[in-house]
């Protein structure tokens, strides 16, 4: 069974980066027919993608959030990070990753069938 | 910025059938996905495609689209289906995701 772990400080300062790593356990981060992908969810909000990468390093981002975000894989733990800079509070989420598919014909689909738990990032100082 | 509008609530009683849309423009073009999340959980997929469902995901709950409109169709409602439930999508170069606000599904 499929595992996703997110990990990472729960409480950054505002201006700094946060920085989150997603464990996967009981399958291969390399494999060809899935995306990585980092989604957040403000206290009482709603959800908002951030970003995901393929095992390769290739990457799509929230446009609203591109300039801040860097995502990126190590095959060889099985992880993907996150790094958003300059946080600010509306920074302050529960952030998850979770997996979603690739069609090497037809490109994303984003149905993110398997989840971490999500962890709560505050941005506070 | 693409986005996807869905109505902030549905209140249904027990047993009836709950009906929950999400409008977009590049919906004609890109798949739809339904999620339902539970207080302090994480999101469950329970359609992808618009109308498939995932295995687990009790019969109940299935999936249409018509143009720019998709609807997650709840029959037989249970107080158990108590929940927000979110549609996702992309936009029209399907490398951009985006999720509609939720929808706060309230069974009587």
């Amino acid at each position: 069974q499929l595992q996703l772990q997110e990990s990472g400080p729960g409480l950054v300062k505002p201006s700094e980066t946060l920085s989150l790593t997603c464990t996967v356990s009981g399958g291969s981060i390399s494999s060809s027919s899935y995306y990585w992908g980092w989604i957040r969810q403000p206290p009482g909000k709603g959800l908002e993608w951030i970003g995901s990468i393929y095992y390769s390093g290739s990457t799509y981002y929230n446009p609203s959030l591109k300039s801040r975000v860097t995502i990126s894989v190590d095959t060889s733990k099985n992880q993907f990070s996150l790094k958003l800079s300059s946080v600010t509070a509306a920074d302050t989420a529960v952030y998850y990753c979770a997996r979603h598919g690739y069609d090497i014909l037809t490109g994303l689909t984003w149905d993110f069938d398997y989840w971490g738990q999500g962890t709560l990032v505050t941005v506070s100082s | 910025s693409y986005e996807l509008t869905q109505p902030p609530s549905v209140s249904v009683s027990p047993g009836q059938t709950a009906r929950i849309t999400c409008s977009g423009d590049a919906l004609p073009k890109q798949y739809a996905y339904w999620y339902q999340q539970k207080p302090g959980q994480a999101p469950v997929l329970v359609i992808y495609k618009d109308s498939e469902r995932p295995s687990g995901i009790p019969e109940r709950f299935s999936g249409s689209s018509s143009g720019t409109t998709v609807t997650l169709t709840i029959s037989g409602v249970q107080a158990e289906d108590e929940a927000d439930y979110y549609c996702q999508s992309a936009d029209s170069s399907g490398t951009y995701g985006v999720f509609g606000g939720g929808t706060k599904l309230t069974v009587l």
